[in-house]
This record gives structure tokens, C-alpha cells and sequence, in this order.
């Protein structure tokens, strides 16, 4: 099956540290960008982050810079968002997701995982 | 960053009746090297993903019903649903896609009158 699996999320308490994986399966996902996007309860998508089919490229919202780095392994078709210094504010879903076009860092998403849920409360 | 404002924030319509969702970016979107408009809809129900229905302001994706249909250039952009279905009840945003931060609008809650 074609899809995109996220784990890693969980509970952690202010000033705290997870990291997010996004496995991709049925496809190969070294060509294409991926971002990280959120979404907290009840609220509506906010783009947290993304990153080249390379990996050479890398771009993060102002809400997260310095605290959060995006990196893939290719070799494994896999995603990752380490997150630190996390904050009461980052508590939401975490979506990966997959550019429509080939070697696009700008572009819409046509495929995403199910989420993952990062709790941050003391 | 582009700003994307939604509106309304919610509508509710009757069965088989139109929905009109507008969306309005705060400078365009418009790529004059190639005519397009970076602008993506989505549909999100509850406990789900968002789902791409609507790509380039206007294409709809493989599969994608066509009574959803997106219109609009620059700017000022409109998701339609010419007859609304019971299984079209959901959240929908709008995403520019023309620089990076790829910003979202706030989402319009569709729902059945």
C-alpha cells in the first residue's frame, strides 16, 4: 500500500525533547519534497516545516527555528523532526506530507500520514 | 509571509444546494513565467487527513468528484460544490503554495441545513 506512517509523538513535558519519524511505503520517496505540517486541537494547518528531495534545502516556520530540525535518510525512505526545547504551544498533530511534483520544495501535498500526537504538558 | 483569508468560517446548505467558499491571498499567487496560480483546496473530516482536491486553483485530482470545482486567479479564489452530498460535510482550507511558508487559511466547517 502507498502511504506515509508518522510515530515518535507522545507526552512530554515542557522544555522537552521527541523525535518524529515518517516512513514512507509502496513508493520511493527520495524524489519528492516533504514537510511537516501541524495542527493543534481544534485549530486549523499551520506548515511547520520542509525539506529538499536531497536534502540539501531546508526551511522552517519562525515558531520553530532553532528549537526543531527536519532531516531524511533517503536510504531508509524515511522522514524525520527532531523537536527540543518544546513548549505548551507545539502541542498538536504532527502530519508528514508529500509534494504533488517531482523535485518541487513549493507545492501542494497529495499524500499524507495519518498524524502523530505531541502532547506537551507538565 | 502570504496571508490566506477563508471565508465564511462556516456555512451550512441544504442538501443538492451550491457551497461557496471564497479565499483571498494577500499578494498574488499568480507565476507569470507560467501562467499558474500556486493555490491548493483540501477537505478534512473529522479524524482524517487533509485530502488535495483541488490543485493549480482550478485541476481536480484523479478521483476528486466533479461537482467540486475551484475558480478565481491572483488573488481571490473559490471552491464550489454545485450539489452538496451528505459525505461532503468537512472542514476545507485553502493553501498557497507560491513561496515557502506554504500558508494555509483558518478553514470553512461545511454542514447540511
Amino acid at each position: 500500500e502507498v502511504q506515509l506512517l508518522e510515530s515518535g509523538g507522545g507526552l512530554v513535558q515542557p522544555g522537552g525533547s521527541l523525535r518524529l519519524s515518517c516512513v514512507a511505503s509502496g513508493f520511493n520517496l527520495r524524489n519528492f519534497a516533504v514537510s511537516w505540517v501541524r495542527q493543534a486541537p481544534g485549530e486549523g494547518l499551520a506548515w511547520v516545516s520542509s525539506i529538499s528531495d536531497s536534502g540539501a534545502s531546508k526551511h522552517y516556520a519562525d515558531s520553530v527555528k532553532g528549537r526543531f530540525t527536519i532531516s531524511r535518510d533517503n536510504s531508509k525512505n524515511t522522514l524525520y523532526l527532531q523537536m527540543t526545547s518544546l513548549r505548551v504551544e507545539d502541542t498538536a498533530i504532527y502530519y508528514c506530507a508529500k509534494t504533488v511534483r517531482v523535485l518541487a520544495l513549493e507545492d501542494a501535498y497529495d499524500m499524507w500520514g495519518q498524524g502523530t500526537m505531541v502532547t506537551v504538558s507538565s | 509571509d502570504i496571508v490566506m483569508t477563508q471565508s465564511p468560517d462556516s456555512l451550512a446548505v441544504s442538501l443538492g444546494e451550491r457551497a461557496t467558499i471564497n479565499c483571498k491571498s494577500s499578494q498574488s499567487v499568480l507565476y507569470v513565467s507560467n501562467n499558474k496560480d500556486y493555490l491548493a483546496w483540501y477537505q478534512q473530516k473529522p479524524g482524517q487527513p487533509p485530502k488535495l482536491l483541488i490543485n493549480w486553483a482550478s485541476a481536480r485530482e484523479s478521483g476528486v468528484p466533479d461537482r467540486f470545482s475551484g475558480s478565481g486567479s491572483g488573488t481571490d479564489f473559490t471552491l464550489t460544490i454545485s450539489s452538496l452530498q451528505a459525505e461532503d460535510v468537512a472542514l476545507y482550507y485553502c493553501q498557497q503554495y507560491y513561496n515557502t511558508p506554504g500558508t494555509f487559511g483558518r478553514g470553512t466547517k461545511v454542514e447540511i441545513k
